[in-house]
C-alpha cells in the first residue's frame, strides 16, 4: 500500500526566509511519480511538480527546489526567499504504477505561513 | 490546457436533498475521473474512481449509494451527493489524468455545506 508522510503540520517563517518542507513515501513498487500540490485558502490545487522514480535529479524552478532522494524515500521541498503570497498548505503526492491513470495518494499537507 | 471545470464552486442545500457535482475536461478526453473530500484542515482522500462507460469504483468505507457517480461520456463526471446530511459537508474536488507531463489536472473543487 502506498502511503505518504508530511510529518510537519503547520511552519511559520518571516519573509525572506528559505524554508523545507518534508515529505517521505511508502510504495513497494519501482515504478511511481511523486508530485506536490500547493493549495491556497482558495482551495483549488495548483500543481508544482511531477517526478518519475526514475529520476533522482533534483530540480530547481525558480525559487522552488526538490530533493529526491530514493535511498531515504525523501521528497523534500524547499522555498529560497519564501514570500507572503507562499503562504498555503503544500501537499506531497504519490501515485504507483506507471501510464499516469493510478490513483493519486496524498499526504496530510503542510501548511506554510509567510509572516511579513 | 488540460482544464478540468468543475460546477458549483459553493453549494448550501438542505439536510435531505441531494446536490449534483459536475467535472468537465475541456480540451482532452477524460477516461478516467478519480473524486476526492477533503473535510476541513485534512487532507484529500479519494472516495471513488469512474471510468467512462462503465461503474465507478468505490473506496472502502464510501457509501456508494450515497455518492452516485456516473461517466457517461469522455467528457463529463458526475458525482450526486444523495440524501445529504450535515456531515456530508465538505470540500470535493475531482481530478483527472491526462497523460502529459503534469500527469493530473484537479478541478477547482466543490465546498458544499449542508444545513
Amino acid at each position: 500500500a502506498q502511503k505518504v508522510t508530511q510529518a510537519q503540520t503547520e511552519i511559520s517563517v518571516v519573509e525572506k526566509e528559505d524554508v523545507t518542507l518534508d515529505c517521505v513515501y511508502e510504495t513497494r513498487d519501482t515504478t511511481y511519480y511523486l508530485f506536490w500540490y500547493k493549495q491556497p485558502p482558495s482551495g483549488e490545487l495548483v500543481f508544482l511538480i511531477r517526478r518519475n522514480s526514475f529520476d533522482e535529479q533534483n530540480e530547481i524552478s525558480g525559487r522552488y527546489s526538490w530533493n529526491f532522494q530514493k535511498s531515504t524515500s525523501s521528497f523534500n521541498f524547499t522555498i529560497t526567499a519564501s514570500q507572503v503570497v507562499d503562504s498555503a498548505v503544500y501537499f506531497c503526492a504519490l501515485s504507483e504504477g506507471y501510464g499516469g491513470y493510478q490513483k493519486v495518494t496524498f499526504g496530510t499537507g503542510t501548511k506554510l505561513q509567510v509572516i511579513p | 490546457g488540460a482544464v478540468v471545470s468543475q460546477h458549483p464552486s459553493r453549494v448550501i442545500c438542505k439536510s435531505g436533498t441531494s446536490v449534483k457535482i459536475e467535472c468537465r475536461s475541456l480540451d482532452f478526453q477524460a477516461t478516467t475521473m478519480f473524486w476526492y473530500r477533503q473535510f476541513p484542515k485534512q487532507s484529500l482522500m479519494l472516495m471513488a474512481t469512474s471510468n467512462e462507460g462503465s461503474k465507478a469504483t468505490y473506496e472502502q468505507g464510501v457509501e456508494k449509494d450515497k455518492f452516485l457517480i456516473n461517466h457517461a461520456s469522455l467528457t463529463l463526471s458526475t458525482l450526486t451527493v444523495t440524501s445529504a446530511h450535515p456531515e456530508d459537508s465538505s470540500f470535493y474536488i475531482c481530478s483527472a489524468p491526462t497523460g502529459r507531463n503534469y500527469g493530473y489536472t484537479f478541478g477547482s473543487g466543490t465546498r458544499l455545506t449542508v444545513v
